[in-house]
């Protein structure tokens, strides 16, 4: 268990639609990350928050946003949903957002099928 | 600018032989590196990491790996493969400071009995 936990761990949805999934770090890290693994992708940077600033953007496309909150938690809203965004959301955190100290500690993962 | 290249998608071994899982880096500074663990349908697990002390770093599950400068690799090893180790492998690079944290594109090991 890395103490990242995310919720729900599945989801089901039509198209269209528009979902939101959480994240909280393990306790006194500070650097969340968010991840979309799909079989064609594999795995991709979505996003970076460090005490609730964005850090850093990957391969987020506009119809998905972020945000990280006071306590440290963190959602990933997705929107207009379409079937390619069907994949594995992995949200991980770290203590710093890079160098010494940046290793990520992974959550199980949210997997998203859009229908 | 960093960025990370993992230079087999698969690599095959028979169980009780030697693993050999290889990762070229660049980076402007001097960076950390990391090496994750995923099996299937799990999340990734970190299995060490290099953090400019030691240049040999040993990692879980009798894994370690070298930082090469000179050569700009950080490879994976294994003396003896086991059945578990099947997984996908990621080498992973980070600069100092507020960088973001670059992934290689995964090794997927396979064990063959």
């Amino acid at each position: 268990d890395s103490g990242v936990t995310q919720t729900p761990k599945h989801l089901i949805t039509a198209t269209g639609q528009r979902v939101t999934l959480r994240c909280s770090p393990r306790s006194g890290d500070l650097s969340v990350y968010w991840y979309q693994q799909s079989l064609d992708q594999g795995l991709q940077f979505l996003i970076q928050y460090y005490n609730g600033e964005e850090r850093a953007k990957g391969n987020i496309l506009e119809r998905f946003s972020a945000q990280q909150f006071p306590d440290l938690h963190s959602e990933l809203n997705l929107s207009s949903l379409e079937l390619g965004d069907s994949a594995l959301y992995f949200c991980a955190s770290s203590v710093l957002p890079g160098g010494q100290g940046s290793e990520q500690y992974f959550g199980p993962g949210t997997r998203l099928t859009v229908t | 600018a960093q960025s990370v290249t993992q230079l087999d998608s698969h690599v095959s071994v028979s169980e009780g032989t030697p693993v050999l899982l290889r990762c070229n880096y660049s980076s402007s500074y001097s960076p950390s590196l990391f090496w994750y663990v995923q099996h299937p349908n799990k999340g990734l697990q970190l299995l060490l990491k290099y953090t400019s002390a030691a240049t040999l770093v040993k990692g879980i599950n009798g894994f370690e790996a070298e930082f090469k400068k000179s050569e700009t690799s950080f490879h994976l090893t294994k003396p003896s493969a086991h059945m578990s180790d099947a997984a996908e492998y990621f080498c992973v690079v980070s600069e100092g400071g507020y960088q973001k944290v670059t992934f290689g594109i995964g090794t997927k090991l396979q064990v063959i009995p």
